[in-house]
């Protein structure tokens, strides 16, 4: 059974800090992640892809990714109240349906 | 900006009733996914169909589920014979391409009452 693992939080900081997520994957040979942003009783909503290891970043958010580790993480800078939500970390399979696994998120909540 | 659709946003259907949730894909989009979501739990991947074929199905998708394309623009999950455990929200992807090419876009769900 191939697993997405994360801390269900809730991760609380304050507004214009900086919110660490991070997730940990069981499939050695996984390729592509994702990380997803999702408000209550909404759908997901994707906000970064990473393949390489290292860093990307796309605005305030960057991925990092570590395969050897088998660790994916999401930092969001100058966070914002607006950012509270649960985050879920996917992995893609390499089965060739594109299963996307889902962690079972982290909530994150942004204090005034 | 194009996105998925999906119908009804909300279904309450009796046990053993059946029921065809809709999707409505982004129009240049050729792979389709339907997930579901339990009430606090995770999302998980039911079926992926490209080519008018499903090409991976989870243990979820046993003989009660089936999916089709009945034309160019519609993808639909049918659920034969409800159990109230089916209860949850369904959402519906779409991605462009395959493999770590294929970003899924999703639809904001159908949620399903079985009573």
């Amino acid at each position: 059974q191939k697993e997405v693992e994360q801390n269900s939080g809730p991760l609380s900081v304050p507004e214009g800090a900086i919110a660490s997520l991070n997730c940990t994957y069981s499939d050695r040979v996984s390729q592509s992640f994702f990380w997803y942003r999702q408000y209550s009783g909404k759908s997901p909503e994707l906000i970064m892809s990473i393949y390489s290891n290292g860093d990307k970043e796309d605005g305030r958010f960057t991925a990092q990714l570590n395969k050897a580790s088998q660790y994916v993480s999401l930092l969001i800078r100058d966070s914002q109240p607006s950012d509270s939500a649960t985050y879920l970390c996917a992995v893609l399979g390499e089965g060739g349906g594109n299963k996307l696994t889902f962690g079972t998120g982290t909530q994150l909540k942004v204090e005034l | 900006e194009p996105e998925v659709t999906q119908t009804p946003s909300h279904q309450v259907t009796q046990m053993g009733q059946e029921v065809i949730l809709r999707c409505v894909p982004i129009s240049n989009h050729l792979y389709f996914y339907w997930y579901r979501q339990i009430l606090g739990q995770k999302v998980e991947f039911l079926v992926s169909f490209y080519n008018n074929e499903i090409s991976e199905k989870s243990e979820i998708f046993d003989d009660q589920f089936s999916v089709e394309r009945p034309d160019g623009s519609n993808f639909t999950l049918k659920i034969r014979s409800t159990k109230l455990e089916d209860s949850a929200m369904y959402f519906c992807a779409s991605s462009e391409f395959g493999q770590s090419l294929g970003i899924q876009y999703f639809g904001a769900g159908t949620r399903l009452s079985v009573l």
